[in-house]
Parts: C-alpha cells; sequence; structure tokens
C-alpha cells in the first residue's frame, strides 16, 4: 500500500526565512508525485510534478526536488501570503495509476 | 473557465438524514474523483470515474455511500443514513486523463451531521 508521510505537521517561519518541507513516501512504482497547496476553506491547488529522481521544478519562491525516498518542497525568502498547507501527494504505476494517495500536509505560517 | 463547481458549501444535517452533494467537474475532463478530508486521515479517495463509469469505489466507506455520475457534466454523492463519523469536508475533483495529470478541485463541501 502507498504511504506519505510529510515532516513537520506546521512549520512557523519569519518572513524572509528560507527553509524546507519533507516528503517521505513509499510506493512500489513512482508514476509521479505531486505538490499541492490548500488555503483555508478551499480545495487543494497544483504546484508541481516530479517524475524522477534528480528532477527539480521552480515556482516562485518554490523550488520542489525529488529523490527515491523522499521529495523536499524549499521555499526561498517566503511572504506572508506563502502561508497555507502543502500538500503531497503520489501516484504509481500500478493498476491503480489514476489514484492520488496525499499525506496529511504541513501547515506553513509566515509571520511579517 | 470556472473551475469545478461543488454544492452546496456547507451542509448541517441531523443524524440518519440523507445527504446529497453535488459536484459539477470542468468541461472536456474526462475523470472525476470524491474525496474526504479529516484531520485524522487526511485527504481520502472515496471513487473515481472516467467517461462517466465507476472504475474504483474501493474507497466508498460502507453501503450508506453512493455516487453517480449520469452524464459527463454533473456527479452526486449521497449518503443514507448519516452519521455523525461522515462530518468531514468532501471534495470532487477532475482531470482531463485519469492518470499522469494534475487534478483540479472544487471548493469543497463541508458537512456536519448532528
Amino acid at each position: 500500500e502507498d504511504q506519505v508521510t510529510q515532516s513537520p505537521e506546521a512549520l512557523r517561519l519569519q518572513e524572509g526565512e528560507s527553509s524546507s518541507l519533507n516528503c517521505s513516501y513509499t510506493v512500489s512504482g513512482l508514476r509521479g508525485l505531486f505538490w499541492y497547496r490548500q488555503d483555508p476553506g478551499k480545495g487543494p491547488e497544483f504546484l508541481f510534478t516530479l517524475y524522477s529522481a534528480g528532477e527539480e521544478k521552480e515556482k516562485e519562491r518554490l523550488k520542489a526536488t525529488l529523490t527515491k525516498k523522499e521529495s523536499f518542497l524549499h521555499i526561498t525568502a517566503p511572504k506572508p501570503e506563502d502561508s497555507a498547507t502543502y500538500l503531497c501527494a503520489v501516484q504509481d504505476s500500478g493498476g491503480s495509476n489514476y489514484k492520488l494517495t496525499f499525506g496529511k500536509g504541513t501547515l506553513l505560517t509566515v509571520n511579517p | 473557465d470556472a473551475g469545478v463547481i461543488q454544492s452546496p458549501r456547507h451542509e448541517v444535517t441531523e443524524m440518519g438524514q440523507e445527504v446529497t452533494l453535488r459536484c459539477k467537474p470542468i468541461s472536456g475532463h474526462n475523470s472525476l474523483f470524491w474525496y474526504r478530508q479529516t484531520m485524522m486521515r487526511g485527504l481520502e479517495l472515496l471513487i473515481y470515474f472516467n467517461n462517466n463509469v465507476p472504475i474504483d469505489d474501493s474507497g466508498m466507506p460502507e453501503d450508506r455511500f453512493s455516487a453517480k455520475m449520469p452524464n459527463a457534466s454533473f456527479s452526486t454523492l449521497k449518503i443514507q443514513p448519516s452519521e455523525p463519523r461522515d462530518s468531514a469536508v468532501y471534495f470532487c475533483a477532475s482531470s482531463p486523463e485519469g492518470w499522469g495529470g494534475s487534478y483540479t478541485f472544487g471548493s469543497g463541501t463541508r458537512l456536519t451531521v448532528v
């Protein structure tokens, strides 16, 4: 069974203080690893897809990286508007290759 | 495009009552998913439709839950009878393909069963 563990559960940063969120995963064969952002009262919003170890994707102050066992979401010089819950999900390459298995998320708070 | 539209946004009902949640996917998306989110368990897939056909309903908790997709632009998730443990946020998501693509989620329905 696919498993996704995110850490920390919550992270509080000062504006401009860079940090990283971790996503550890167990999957029989990885088809893709996804990062989503979720704001309070809203549905998750897609950020990135990573397909193979060594791949990196960037969007504004966010950079996602992937190894064979984990992914990191690096946040450089965050701003208060980056405050949200960040969700990691995996999609396996087996019979259920349509399914996203999500972690419970990291709640990021950026203080001005 | 208005995105994935869910209704109602909030639903409060008494235990034992029937609840129906509704979803309109993005036009042209042929895959539709119903997810449930709780603090304890996070986001869990309930059911997956492809081209209006249910493909995987293994996540549906029990027979009290049922889902339909009568056409490409509408889906429902019904709980009958509802129980307090069904309280959660229910999300509908759609995708132009069943795999390898990013999903677009609706804003969810927050269900409270008292």
